[in-house]
């Protein structure tokens, strides 16, 4: 199985300050489609996860645009350019090329 | 509006068995391959089992393979998912989503709870 493994576990940040999470993963992500099966999902305290970001960086609608997807390969990053209070909760990264799916550990995202 | 609910949830004794429904509304079901995503309590997301849109082809994670079998009518515009031989550890709360290489929709999820 693709191990996903994502860095830092925890985030404290101050309000207005950037925020930075990588997820790596053991084999790389481009499917034999040519596409890169990465998404980032974020999941707020007691809610349901919800997706920002798939194929690495594609903002899904509705998503505020200081959250941003990078990378390639085996490694990628989620930034918030600049962290709001409603930001917090637990942010997890998943690779869709390879079978079966895996998550990584999922980063807690807190303000400082 | 999209949505997808899911029942079947409960307390069940170890080695036992539960079957997991989720009816989707707001989209043509059966154009969309389907996923089952797992949270132990306290824990981090697991991806459970997929399913195609024609249920032709089914994935499964190793924890549950030869366990949990998953399944569709696209007719009801349901997804299932068949639970046997259950462990402590398959406690957690079982979400239905919608994707196969990205899930965009996410229900509320169902609770299960293995225990004596």
């Amino acid at each position: 199985d693709v191990v996903m493994t994502q860095s830092p576990l925890s985030l404290s940040v101050t309000l207005g300050q950037p925020a930075s999470i990588s997820c790596r993963s053991s084999q790389s992500l481009v499917h034999s489609d040519g596409s890169t099966y990465l998404n980032w999902f974020q999941q707020r305290p007691g809610q349901s996860p919800r997706r920002l970001i798939q194929k690495a960086s594609n903002r899904d609608s509705g998503v505020p645009d200081r959250f941003s997807g990078s990378g390639s390969g085996t490694d990628f990053t989620l930034k918030i350019s600049r962290v709001e209070a409603e930001d917090v909760g637990v942010y997890y990264c998943m690779q869709g090329t390879h079978w079966p799916r895996t998550f990584g550990q999922g980063t807690k995202v807190e303000i400082k | 509006e999209v949505q997808l609910l899911e029942s079947g949830g409960g307390l069940v004794q170890p080695g036992g068995t539960l079957r997991l429904s989720c009816v989707a509304s707001g989209f043509t079901f059966s154009d969309y391959g389907m996923t089952w995503v797992r949270q132990a309590p306290g824990k981090g997301l697991e991806w459970v089992s997929g399913i195609t849109s024609g249920g032709v082809n089914t994935y499964y994670a190793g924890s549950v393979k030869g366990r949990f079998t998953i399944s569709r009518d696209n007719f009801r515009n349901t997804l299932y998912l068949q639970m046997s031989s259950l462990r402590a550890e398959d406690t957690a709360v079982y979400s239905c989503t919608r994707g196969l290489w990205s899930m965009d929709v996410w229900g509320q999820g169902t609770t299960i709870t293995v225990s004596s």
